[in-house]
């Protein structure tokens, strides 16, 4: 079974830019969230969709958004950027975002803003 | 506030060592706890522990939860080199199974 698959691997861009990264589950997962992961604040939880909805958000500005497509793939969106907004971005899914069912991550998509 | 703090921040081994890694949590209404393992990018699920299964273990790693102190630890024995990682526990958020408090890990090292 393919894992999550996260695009592109890396990107660079420029201040107030916006980005849209995308994330395609392991078939069969319903719910896709979104983490950022940076040395100093380690992993942090962005938001999760499930069934097209979001479900869950955590502390982000509103720069941040994502939505859910029917096949369950996802995107994530950064809008005006930041330098701040450095960081790894991971993706997980798992079957339905409950209790008994753990999260498995993608690779992650590297951005940097300069 | 949910809280997950491990234990030590680093270590550097030999082969053939065997480890424990700790990690304490503070989580209204636990449900689970969980070990990753993280080498370049994607954190790779181990182990999920419940109140219902409070011990794991796959081959060279096993993990316990001792849920009335709120700790748990895991284990790799027999060490070698491509265990070298960063081990990340994490608890998910009391009402959004999703949202993980991830501690700070542990990183790994284990020398020839």
């Amino acid at each position: 079974k393919a894992g999550v698959t996260q695009t592109p691997r890396y990107l660079i861009k420029t201040r107030g830019q916006q980005v849209t990264l995308s994330c395609s589950p392991i078939s069969g997962h319903r719910s896709v969230s979104w983490y950022q992961q940076t040395p100093g604040q380690g992993l942090q939880f962005l938001f999760e969709y499930f069934s097209e909805t979001q479900r869950n958000k955590g502390n982000f500005p509103g720069r941040f958004s994502g939505r859910q497509f029917s096949n369950s793939r996802s995107e994530m969106n950064v809008s005006t950027l930041e330098l701040g907004d450095s960081a790894l971005y991971l993706c997980a899914s798992s079957i339905d975002g409950e209790y008994n069912s753990p999260l498995h991550f993608g690779n992650g998509t590297r951005l940097t803003v300069t | 506030e949910d809280k997950v703090v491990q234990s030590p921040l680093s270590l550097v081994v030999h082969e053939g060592d065997t480890v424990t890694l700790n990690c304490s949590y503070e989580v209204t209404n636990f449900r689970s706890l969980l070990w990753y393992k993280q080498e370049k990018k994607a954190p790779t699920f181990l182990f999920m522990l419940t109140s219902s299964g409070i011990e794991k273990k796959s081959g060279r790693l096993s993990s316990i939860l001792d849920k009335k102190e709120l700790f748990s630890i895991l284990n790799i024995t027999a060490t070698q080199t491509g265990d070298s990682a960063i081990y990340l526990c994490a608890a998910p958020n009391t009402g959004t199974a999703s949202k993980l408090t991830f501690g700070t890990g542990t990183r790994l090292q284990v020398t020839l």
